[in-house]
């Protein structure tokens, strides 16, 4: 079946400009994730939706940042006002559930959208 | 919060030659992936291993979660492993996401 599918692949904008970077989760998935990845460094995690549950939004560093994700479905990331520091892969992950007697279910990972800000 | 890491940060290898990368943390977890991110970025499930031992192919992992540790074992590896690996545990707290490890890096020579 199709995996998690991530548009645009590649974003250039000029330092100033907000984007939308828009995520498509495996269908049937009711967890989602979002992350962000800078040249050579590891994951770190931006925000998590969680069914109908309130966002976890603890990961996202500035108030610049914000997702939505609509219909327990597709979900948007927005920069608002981007910087240089915001140049980086942001990728977005799915996983089937969440629940108290298993807790997370396995994650996978869409191709991410490589931004750059100039 | 949690620490994950990961030991050796680089790894250099022969092909056909094994190799162990570790995973540690700092507290109780409920579950714990093992990730390969190839060179074109693209991470992709291993295994899905909160506890017990599974193989697949030339790769098997080990989770001691009473010890806080994770193994990934890589046998008679291939140019195409390398890459980047990455653990993440789910800390063992309903709700929380998963924490990823920072990586090991490894590069298999022809």
């Amino acid at each position: 079946g199709a995996g998690v599918s991530q548009s645009p692949s590649n974003k250039v904008t000029e330092k100033g400009k907000d984007v939308e970077l828009r995520c498509d989760p495996i269908s049937g998935h009711t967890a989602l994730y979002w992350y962000r990845q800078s040249l050579g460094q590891g994951l770190e995690f931006l925000i998590y939706f969680q069914g109908n549950s309130a966002p976890d939004k603890s990961g996202l560093p500035s108030d610049r940042f914000s997702a939505e994700r609509t219909g327990g479905s597709v979900s948007t990331l927005t920069i608002q006002r981007t910087q240089q520091e915001d140049s980086a892969v942001y990728l977005c992950a799915s996983s089937l559930r969440a629940d108290r007697v298993r807790g997370l279910w396995e994650q996978y990972f869409g191709p991410g959208t490589r931004l750059t800000v100039t | 919060g949690i620490q994950v890491e990961q030991s050796p940060p680089d790894l250099i290898l022969q092909e056909g030659a094994n190799s162990t990368l570790r995973c540690n943390f700092s507290d109780s977890v409920n579950n714990l992936q093992w990730f390969h991110q190839n060179p074109w970025g693209q991470l992709i499930n291993l295994f899905y291993i909160p506890s017990g031992t599974k193989q697949n192919g030339r790769l098997s992992a080990t989770t001691v979660a009473t010890e806080r540790y994770s193994l990934l074992y890589i046998s008679s590896s291939q140019t195409t492993d390398s890459g980047v690996y990455f653990c993440a545990v789910e800390p063992d707290n309903y709700g929380q996401n998963f924490v990823f490890g920072p990586g090991t890096r490894l590069s298999v020579l022809p």
